[in-house]
């Protein structure tokens, strides 16, 4: 069964620090990953899509890149923001399992004006 | 364009008592999804759907009936509530499992008493 893990759980930045989070999973063999954002007591928004064949993505201040071989993805936002304070969520859609997005639980991210 | 609209927002049940939650989608999706999301655990899939009229069990299908009579509702159904049941439910939706981002309703916030 795919696991799905992200660390840190809970991470505090101040205003304007880049910062990475991180997310791997244990089969490599996925069709893609995508990034989530979820505010509190909210649905998920997604942030990025990124396929099996695709090595990252970008979308404003947020780059998301995926090592399939080493089974790990990272998302970085650039300048974070006040705004940015939410948990994020990566999940996968393993190949022999498609009909499944497997989730981690998510990384809470704090930035401090 | 609404996108995926869950139904109710929050509700509390007794033990033994039943009901139907509503996902509905206006994307024209094939495949729809429900999650539960629990502290600690992340999101793990109930039931989904392929297409209208076809329905298939996820992770943790035991308590739970689903239906897809329309392609754009698919809904879902608690017999008889257990306290276990109480938690964060999620309605997704997507137009190809293995290549588009998935989409997310609000989130329906059960508890069981």
């Amino acid at each position: 069964k795919q696991e799905v893990t992200q660390i840190p759980a809970a991470l505090s930045v101040p205003e304007g620090e880049n910062l990475v989070l991180n997310c791997s999973f244990t089969d490599s063999a996925i069709y893609n990953l995508q990034w989530f954002r979820q505010d509190p007591g909210k649905g998920l928004t997604s942030l990025l899509l990124i396929q099996s064949s695709q090595r990252e993505q970008t979308s404003g201040r947020l780059n998301a890149s995926l090592d399939k071989s080493s089974g790990r993805s990272t998302l970085y936002i650039a300048a974070s923001q006040p705004g940015d304070s939410a948990t994020y969520l990566c999940a996968v859609v393993v190949s022999n399992t498609g009909n499944q997005f497997y989730f981690g639980t998510g990384t809470s991210l704090t930035v401090i004006p | 364009n609404a996108g995926v609209t869950q139904t109710p927002k929050f509700r509390v049940l007794k033990t033994g008592q039943s009901m139907t939650l509503l996902c509905a989608q206006d994307m024209n999706h094939e495949y729809m999804y429900w999650y539960r999301q629990d502290p600690g655990m992340g999101l793990r899939l109930i039931h989904y759907s392929v297409g209208e009229g076809t329905t298939a069990k996820g992770e943790v299908p035991d308590g739970y009936n689903v239906s897809r009579l329309k392609k754009q509702n698919f809904l879902l159904g608690l017999e008889s509530a257990a306290p276990s049941q109480t938690s964060v439910y999620f309605c997704a939706s997507t137009t190809d499992r293995f290549r588009a981002e998935a989409f997310f309703g609000q989130g329906t916030r059960l508890t069981v008493v």
